[in-house]
């Protein structure tokens, strides 16, 4: 069982390039999210997704954009990176958005340069 | 503003004691809060959830408290051991939003 796969799980990116974090689950969960965590700001809410083909703005959503065509995969991308969006970026899903615990991946390390 | 706070960083503890990690928030009216425990390079794993109209939570060592006057939760490890040391975080929802999280708390259980 698998649970919550992320892909690249570290990655070193110039400036003003796009890149996109996969996240895939295997638990056919409707809601998924993106956090990302930095020293001293703990885990954000960038954008979530109650079910496939919806999705929402959390705390921190600039500069960033998702999908969400099948209940699988959800993934994250940042149209033209900057450094202040160096950080670990956490996928995560629940099978109820207003219930249950949340499921997380191992998590991406982007640095951008 | 709303704010959820653990308001140690850092704890530092002896094998065998009770550990004891506070959450409290503001201008929340969570239905639940959650904790969770950090390993360095890893994902968060879920620990425990408690309602608000549950006081107490226990999962074999671990011991949750829900104060929903205080607005605060307590997270406590009974008899602590070196594996327990990582970092907690507790993370509460209101309807029909997704999990807010504090910063965490990074626990140090010495032998």
């Amino acid at each position: 069982i698998a649970g919550i796969t992320q892909a690249p799980t570290s990655q070193i990116l110039a400036a003003g390039r796009r890149m996109t974090l996969r996240c895939t689950q295997d638990m056919r969960h409707n809601a998924m999210y993106w956090y990302r965590q930095d020293l001293g700001l703990g885990l954000r809410l960038i954008h979530y997704s109650n079910t496939a083909g919806t999705t929402g703005k959390g705390e921190v959503p600039d500069g960033y954009s998702v999908s969400r065509a099948n209940t699988d995969d959800f993934p994250l991308t940042l149209a033209s990176a900057v450094p202040s969006q160096t950080s670990v970026y956490f996928c995560a899903s629940s099978g109820d958005l207003n219930t249950g615990e949340l499921f997380f991946g191992e998590g991406s390390r982007l640095t951008v340069l | 503003s709303q704010k959820i706070e653990q308001n140690s960083e850092a704890l530092n503890i002896q094998e065998g004691k009770t550990a004891t990690l506070t959450c409290n928030y503001t201008n929340y009216s969570p239905a639940y809060l959650q904790w969770y425990r950090q390993d360095p390079g890893r994902g968060p794993v879920f620990l425990l959830l408690i309602r608000e109209n549950e006081k107490e939570k226990r999962k074999e060592r671990l011991k949750v408290t829900f104060d929903t006057t205080l607005k605060q939760s307590l997270f406590h490890i009974t008899a602590s051991q070196p594996a327990d040391s990582a970092t907690y975080l507790c993370a509460l929802n209101q309807a029909g939003t997704a999990l807010i999280f504090g910063k965490g708390t990074t626990l140090s259980v010495s032998s």
